[in-house]
């Protein structure tokens, strides 16, 4: 079985500013880890996956996240934050024949 | 390439009813999953279906159940609604299997009230 702890529901930055939002799985066989993103009204966006051929993850809209097996972390970083970039964001981890489990997602809010 | 189309986008229906939810995935892929979405339990996943064939299935009563076609399309069906089960109901359709590490392309869901 397979979890994901989300830590934060809520993070603020400012625009411009460094993001940084945190994900840790739980796995019992290596992990398949994926970041999604929603907007208002949307369905769930691909940002990037952890394939095992590359420890960071360089994603879209800038966004990457670092995969440390030791930490047993994904944590979503962005160097500068835009207004654009607010939104849901979800990590998920796929450990076997089950579907994706999902974090309890993590609202990112951008202030001007 | 259109993505994946979820119809109808709302509906509202009575405690007691059923309801079918309709899925077309991406041209070319043949797996279809189904994720419940709730602001209580988050994101849950129901079934994934395969060529045809349900392959995973979540934690959920037999009152949610689906099917695929051989052009891929999937419903969903819920029957003898509960309050609970109001909830954005995502579709999500990827290449191959999920199991093999395959990105899924969600749709933007139907959202459905059950008063």
């Amino acid at each position: 079985a397979q979890s994901v702890t989300q830590l934060g529901s809520h993070v603020s930055v400012s625009e411009g500013a460094l993001v940084l939002l945190r994900c840790n799985y739980s796995s019992s066989v290596p992990p398949y880890l994926f970041w999604y993103v929603q907007y208002p009204n949307q369905g769930l966006q691909l940002l990037l996956k952890y394939t095992s051929a590359a420890t960071l993850v360089k994603g879209i809209n800038g966004f990457e996240a670092e995969f440390k097996k030791s930490e047993t972390s994904f944590h979503l970083t962005k160097p500068s934050a835009h207004m654009s970039d607010a939104a849901e964001y979800f990590c998920a981890v796929r450990g076997g024949a089950d579907g994706l489990t999902f974090g309890k997602g993590t609202h990112l809010i951008i202030q001007p | 390439k259109a993505g994946v189309t979820q119809t109808p986008r709302y509906l509202i229906k009575t405690r007691g009813q059923q309801v079918t939810l309709s899925c077309s995935p991406i041209s070319g892929h043949r797996s279809v999953s189904w994720y419940q979405q709730t602001p209580g339990q988050g994101l849950q996943f129901l079934f994934e279906y395969f060529s045809e064939t349900q392959r995973n299935k979540g934690n959920f009563p037999g009152r949610f159940s689906g099917r695929q076609f051989s052009n891929s399309r999937s419903e969903m069906n819920v029957s003898t609604l509960e309050l609970g089960d109001s909830a954005l109901y995502l579709c999500a359709s990827s290449l191959e299997r999920t199991d093999n590490n395959s990105p899924l392309h969600f749709g933007n869901g139907t959202r459905l009230t059950v008063t």
